[in-house]
């Protein structure tokens, strides 16, 4: 399937580290989108990066998009405990027909004061 | 900004009965929603598309006649399951599309379903 595989599934880090995310997926995609969840909870939209970009920035956010190698990574700079929650990156496929985004396995982070 | 509920946030009922869960664009027209369940520490899995006025299409191996999605207006999508199972029980995710923005789903904050 297409779903993306992102790696670590996990990862916990101390306050003001940096934490990265990564994520790789199978096809042509049209564009590639972070999200968050915390826990129980629906998911915010963070970052969406095209296929014809490289790098994008939000705030302490950093995207990356290889599409070579179809793979992108989140940065997320200066940590803070309230960044603990899963992150997803979901892509949307090339022809994929209306918008669909087939979803990451996630990364849960933890960031420990 | 988009924003989109659901209701209710939390459901509990016995086995063999129905739930209807709502999806709503509150400040916005949505052409399309869809529909996302999720387990325990997994990922969403997409379940359906819901486009207004026309029926669903429903992602491999979701039972259409278990899981019956209506689209009737621009800022309302219903997932109704029906028959309910203990292994129904799940997150429940609705997004939702709005005309200008095609890149961008605004999802809701997500329907928990336990079947006992």
């Amino acid at each position: 399937s297409q779903q993306g595989e992102e790696d670590p599934q996990a990862l916990s880090i101390q306050e003001g580290e940096n934490a990265t995310m990564n994520c790789s997926y199978k096809t042509s995609i049209n564009n590639l989108q972070w999200y968050r969840q915390n826990s129980g909870r629906g998911l915010v939209h963070l970052i969406l990066i095209r296929s014809n970009e490289r790098e994008k920035h939000s705030g302490r956010l950093r995207v990356t998009l290889d599409t070579s190698k179809k793979s992108s990574s989140l940065l997320i700079t200066a940590s803070r405990a309230a960044d603990t929650a899963s992150y997803f990156c979901a892509t949307d496929l090339m022809g994929g027909g209306g918008n669909k985004l087939t979803f990451g396995t996630g990364t849960q982070l933890k960031v420990e004061l | 900004g988009a924003v989109v509920s659901q209701h209710p946030s939390w459901v509990i009922c016995k086995s063999g009965t129905s739930v209807k869960i709502e999806c709503r664009s509150l400040d916005f027209q949505a052409t399309t929603m869809f529909w996302y369940r999720q387990f325990p520490k997994q990922s969403l899995m997409l379940m359906a598309t819901s486009n207004e006025g026309s029926k669903a299409t429903y992602e491999q191996g979701v039972e259409k006649d278990k899981f019956l999605i209506n689209h009737a207006s621009l800022t309302l999508s219903t997932l109704t399951v029906t028959s309910a199972h203990p292994e129904d029980s799940s997150f429940y995710i609705c997004s939702a599309r709005a005309l200008a923005e095609y890149n961008e789903q605004f999802f809701g904050p997500g329907t928990r379903l336990t079947v006992l």
